[in-house]
């Protein structure tokens, strides 16, 4: 059965903090992993990883995929009261299941 | 949490037919949410459902195109009406429970 475990499921830090965030995956025919940041009603795109090795970076946000151990993190450097939310890792597959959604982090950052 | 289910899976369909999409939860849960989902982008909220009432649909989304039941605490189907190419993206029905969102596997719809 596919399934997505995300770790911690929630997180409270202090701004100027780093966080890592763990997605680890289970999917018979996987396409690509996703990443979003869900704050308000629909989850924003963050990334999306298909192959492994490769770091994707936009701002203080990072991210990389490893298709051998089946898992990918999410990495916030020097974090900010605005980065409060909700990551949600998400696999897409090939066959069968569309998307297999994680459960989410939970990430609060204090002032 | 909940499990969420959909059919179909996938479809490809004619110009100018109508699909509906079936959602199917295992716990009772009073919000569900219809979300877009195209490739390399945020997913679109469309509409909130609600048992008893009309769905609420979010700029953009109109009630003739996208048509929504919801007959009890566990079932929605979200019709997109009249399709056109435009429409093919994978549709994700999605339920708020206990403070938490889960998400269903969506379905990859292709018009033609």
């Amino acid at each position: 059965e596919d399934k997505v475990v995300q770790s911690p499921l929630s997180l409270v830090v202090h701004e100027g903090d780093t966080v890592t965030l763990n997605c680890s995956y289970e999917v018979t025919n996987f396409r690509s992993l996703l990443w979003y940041k869900q704050e308000k009603k629909a989850p924003t795109f963050l990334f999306m990883l298909t192959s492994s090795g490769i770091e994707k970076k936009s701002g203080r946000l990072s991210s990389i995929l490893d298709k051998k151990e089946l898992f990918s993190i999410l990495n916030i450097t020097a974090t900010q009261t605005g980065d409060s939310a909700v990551y949600l890792c998400a696999v897409e597959d090939n066959y069968g299941q569309n998307f297999v959604f994680g459960p989410g982090t939970r990430l609060s950052v204090l002032p | 949490s909940a499990v969420i289910s959909q059919k179909p899976s996938r479809d490809i369909c004619q110009r100018g037919t109508s699909l509906t999409i079936q959602c199917q939860v295992d716990s009772q849960v009073t919000m569900m949410f219809w979300y877009r989902q195209q490739p390399g982008q945020s997913l679109t909220l469309i509409a909130t459902a609600n048992q008893g009432s009309e769905a609420t649909y979010e700029s953009g989304f109109v009630i003739d195109k996208f048509p929504i039941s919801r007959p009890n605490l566990t079932f929605s189907t979200l019709t997109v009406s009249n399709m056109s190419p435009e429409d093919s993206s994978i549709y994700l029905c999605s339920v708020a429970l206990k403070g938490a969102q889960y998400f269903g596997p969506g379905t990859r719809l292709t018009v033609l």
